[in-house]
């Protein structure tokens, strides 16, 4: 079976700081993907980073970094400075190699509200 | 470079008619994916198909839910008999298929069922 949790429902921070956002996922199979999106009020999911289950590097793009570490199955992402802009829904999601090809599981989102 | 499109954006509609949505892929993308998102809640995937073959459905897509993709190109979602339950976000991605495991996600369409 694959799940992902994102226990925090509900983030409110001030403009300019730092705020990470948790993923936790559970598969069986072997390689796997994994994905955080953005969903803005607009409602369109917008696609931020993949990452492959055998790539545990940790990646920074801009004020965006995320920490990817299999050995708790978690897939946690930062954002550095954060601005008002920032404030959306956000999804982690994960992708097996299974018999469920195809198929994205989604976590139920963490709303983030930065106040200026 | 066109993202993937969806419409109608909102569609609302009283309990026991028929709606069709219609999306259309990013050029090239061979493979085309229907969501459903319900207020509070990530989205649940509904089917895909692989050029114009539908190769994976949920439980969630009961009988009165049909999807098709004709000449492998848009896709159209169809539910019959609509009911309040099915008011919510629709949404379409696509992807490339093995070589890029992406699903780019369209704007959705918004429905509600009265």
């Amino acid at each position: 079976a694959q799940k992902v949790t994102q226990a925090q429902t509900e983030i409110s921070v001030v403009e300019k700081e730092d705020v990470t956002l948790d993923c936790v996922y559970e598969t069986r199979d072997t390689t796997y993907y994994l994905f955080w999106y953005k969903q803005p009020p607009s409602g369109e999911l917008v696609f931020l980073i993949r990452r492959n289950s055998f790539d545990e590097q940790n990646e920074i793009s801009g004020r965006y970094s995320w920490n990817f570490q299999k050995s708790t199955s978690s897939f946690n992402f930062t954002i550095t400075a954060s601005q008002v802009v920032d404030s959306a829904v956000y999804f982690c999601a994960l992708r097996g190699r299974g018999s469920t090809l195809g198929r994205l599981y989604f976590g139920r989102g963490t709303q983030l509200t930065v106040w200026p | 470079d066109t993202g993937v499109s969806q419409d109608p954006r909102h569609k609302i509609t009283k309990r026991g008619q028929n709606v069709t949505f219609r999306c259309d892929p990013i050029s090239e993308h061979n493979r085309l994916y229907w969501y459903r998102q319900t207020l509070g809640q990530g989205p649940e995937f509904l089917t895909y198909f692989q050029n114009e073959a539908q190769l994976e459905k949920s439980r969630l897509l009961s009988d009165r839910f049909s999807a098709e993709r004709p000449k492998g190109s848009f896709s159209t979602l169809e539910i019959q008999r609509t009911e309040q339950g099915d008011s919510a976000m629709y949404l379409c991605a696509s992807s490339l298929g093995w070589t890029e495991e992406t699903q780019y996600f369209g704007p959705g369409t918004r429905l509600l069922v009265l």
